[in-house]
């Protein structure tokens, strides 16, 4: 399967701490995205980061590329009970598809 | 911008009828779709890739004479499940490139339910 791997599978926190999730790809890529999910709904695009670059920050996110470990972190800080939902990664592939691979997600529940 | 709807948002059916799916960019034209199935608490499996004014492509595993794709137009494509069966039954979610970048837009998915 080329489906990557996440982890942690579930992360459950205090709001106003960090969270960090960590993502593992098996192909060579273009770019990697982060996406969110709430429960029962459509992904929202959080984030892009290029094959070439190797930290990216949006906000309150910060996301890390490391393509010789084919690797990934996610960082949520100063964390929100309103971040509480799934998060997945997808390895964007090469070779001209545009095809993403979705890795197996984080649940995140941030407690108020 | 760059909003992707699908309608139905929720669909129940009788096994062996069939159902469509439409997933549409309201805003912009994309000329490739893409189609994907969530089991639940698990993550998303590309089922096709949609290409307007082409046939779609799909991934392996998945029968594309059970699962109907027509891409028809730059905003519109569609996905029919035929012959709908109890294992059919899964959140499916469409999702749209721009062709500007490489990030995908995604609908609110359909959840199908087979009895």
């Amino acid at each position: 399967s080329q489906q990557g791997e996440e982890d942690p599978q579930a992360l459950s926190i205090q709001e106003g701490e960090n969270a960090t999730m960590n993502c593992s790809y098996k192909t060579s890529i273009n770019n990697l995205q982060w996406y969110r999910q709430n429960s029962g709904r459509g992904l929202v695009h959080l984030i892009l980061i290029r094959s070439n670059e190797r930290e990216k920050h949006s906000g309150r996110l910060r996301v890390t590329l490391d393509t010789s470990k084919k690797s990934s972190s996610l960082l949520i800080t100063a964390s929100r009970a309103a971040d509480t939902a799934s998060y997945f990664c997808a390895a964007g592939i090469q070779g001209g598809s545009e095809k993403l691979v979705f890795g197996k997600g984080t649940k995140l529940t941030v407690n108020p | 911008g760059a909003v992707v709807s699908q309608h139905p948002s929720r669909v129940i059916c009788k096994s062996g009828t069939s159902v469509k799916i439409e997933c549409r960019s309201l805003d912009f034209q994309a000329t490739t779709m893409f189609w994907y199935r969530q089991f639940p608490k698990q993550s998303l499996m590309l089922m096709a890739t949609s290409n307007e004014g082409s046939k779609a492509t799909y991934e392996q595993g998945v029968e594309k004479d059970k699962f109907l794709i027509n891409h028809a137009s730059l905003t519109l494509s569609t996905l029919t499940v035929t012959s709908a069966h109890p294992e059919d039954s899964s959140f499916y979610i469409c999702s749209a490139l721009t062709g500007s970048t490489y990030e995908q837009y995604f609908g609110p998915g359909t959840r199908l339910t087979v009895t």
